[in-house]
């Protein structure tokens, strides 16, 4: 049973370019959270997605991020026009949702670099 | 609650010794609170998970101790090993039903 799962692993971008980070969850896990996570730093929450609902973005950046999880395929953290401030490791944990004990699965996360 | 930017505060310890690694959380309704275990590189995984209406769970050499008059977790962890070397985070739950991380603390074992 695949853990979740998080691509690309490492990414590339130059200022003003798009970065899309993909987040597969866990077999049976219908919710999604992202988080944000600079070297050094805690993880700090951005959202969190049902399949095709968002349930809580109140950490997401008003301008630039969006964040979708389809009835089908994985979850898609977009940033656009990205800037050097963007750079960071951003994790996918999943979970079963409701009923479930509340534990989080992490992905390995996608490490953003913006020249 | 939220980290905010700060830097990790950090723990050493000599190999065979006990680490107590301490939390504060923020929201007096949270009920339910988890350890995590970051290795360089990598993603969290779960340690040991509290429910509120308890105030102590043991694991394999970890117990976290949960105060919920001062809103404070600890992870202690018994005879502490080199492979035990990592940032540990407290999580706790939200309203909404996703957690919230606090800060961590990077702990060093010693040989």
């Amino acid at each position: 049973n695949a853990g979740v799962m998080q691509n690309p692993r490492h990414l590339v971008r130059r200022r003003g370019q798009e970065a899309r980070l993909r987040c597969s969850p866990m077999k049976g896990h219908s919710h999604v959270y992202w988080y944000r996570q600079l070297p050094e730093e805690g993880l700090k929450f951005m959202v969190y997605l049902q399949k095709e609902n968002i349930i809580d973005e109140s950490g997401m950046p008003k301008e630039r991020f969006s964040a979708e999880f389809p009835k089908e395929g994985p979850s898609i953290l977009r940033i656009q026009q990205v800037v050097r401030g963007d750079s960071a490791a951003y994790f996918c944990a999943s979970s079963p949702g409701q009923g479930s004990t509340g534990e989080l699965f992490f992905g390995e996360g996608s490490r953003l670099t913006v020249l | 609650g939220e980290s905010v930017g700060l830097h990790l505060p950090t723990l050493s310890v000599q190999e065979g010794d006990n680490s107590i690694i301490n939390c504060a959380y923020s929201n007096s309704a949270s009920d339910y609170f988890i350890w995590y275990k970051q290795e360089s590189g990598k993603g969290p995984q779960f340690i040991i998970d509290i429910r509120s209406n308890m105030d102590k769970r043991q694991g394999q050499r970890v117990t976290v101790l949960l105060n919920k008059t001062v809103k404070h977790l600890s992870l202690q962890i018994a005879a502490t090993q080199p492979g035990d070397s990592a940032v540990y985070f407290c999580a706790e739950n939200t309203l909404q039903g996703d957690m919230r991380f606090g800060a961590g603390t990077r702990l060093t074992v010693k040989p």
